[in-house]
């Protein structure tokens, strides 16, 4: 594709319920990342892939985050119960290999939850 | 721990001024900086990174290891340099990114 997508774009959730976000990365990108950014703040790393190994997830806030790639492309970053904290936007980049540490990102999926 | 402070929240220059957007880091070890730029309406993106040392669209940046510092330069702001600029780390666990805070750099006409 022509960029990493994301989806929704918007997403607005009552607290404690679930949500699921959807990341595209650009095709054949190895590695695949996610942040969560809070207003006013820089993008904060939540997790990272390279093809289907979570090799990282030493950012995800608490256990009700989640995130799998289970075939090496699409991404799903999953929180369950959700809380107002949550409210930030989530970013998906990805990045190919061999290109060391450039990621290209997505719009960002922006979550608020009331 | 790695840790990215950008100091500065918001810089306003004039057109045709130099601008400077300050960047630290506290990482032991051997980072590499990286420079992302996030233009008005649009995604993030890099602008450059130190071990590329080349110039993009007139900005530099050069790591001082000694001030661990990684400050961006342009000798001559431009209206379309307005933007949210971001520094950030990466460290030997290649994954994780660490980002500051971001400046918002205006450049005035």
């Amino acid at each position: 594709g022509a960029g990493v997508s994301q989806s929704p774009r918007y997403k607005v959730a009552k607290r404690g319920q679930d949500v699921a976000l959807r990341c595209d990365p650009i095709s054949g990108h190895v590695s695949l990342f996610w942040y969560q950014q809070a207003l006013g703040q820089g993008p904060e790393f939540l997790t990272y892939f390279q093809n289907e190994a979570q090799l990282d997830k030493s950012g995800l806030p608490s256990d009700r985050f989640f995130a799998e790639r289970p075939e090496g492309s699409v991404s799903t970053l999953k929180i369950q119960r959700t809380q107002q904290e949550d409210s930030a936007v989530y970013l998906c980049a990805s990045s190919p290999s061999g290109t060391w540490n450039i990621q290209y990102f997505g719009a960002g999926t922006r979550l608020s939850v009331l | 721990a790695q840790r990215v402070t950008q100091p500065e929240k918001l810089l306003s220059v004039f057109k045709g001024a130099p601008v400077e957007l300050k960047c630290n880091y506290s990482y032991s070890g051997s980072p590499e900086l990286f420079w992302y730029v996030q233009y008005s309406r649009q995604r993030l993106q890099l602008l450059l990174r130190h071990i590329s040392r080349e110039s993009i669209k007139g900005f530099t940046a050069d790591l001082n290891k000694g001030e661990t510092s990684f400050h961006l330069k342009k000798p001559f702001a431009q209206e379309e340099d307005s933007a949210m600029y971001y520094c950030a780390l990466t460290g030997a666990n290649a994954g994780k990114s660490t980002f500051g805070d971001g400046t918002t750099l205006t450049v005035k006409p």
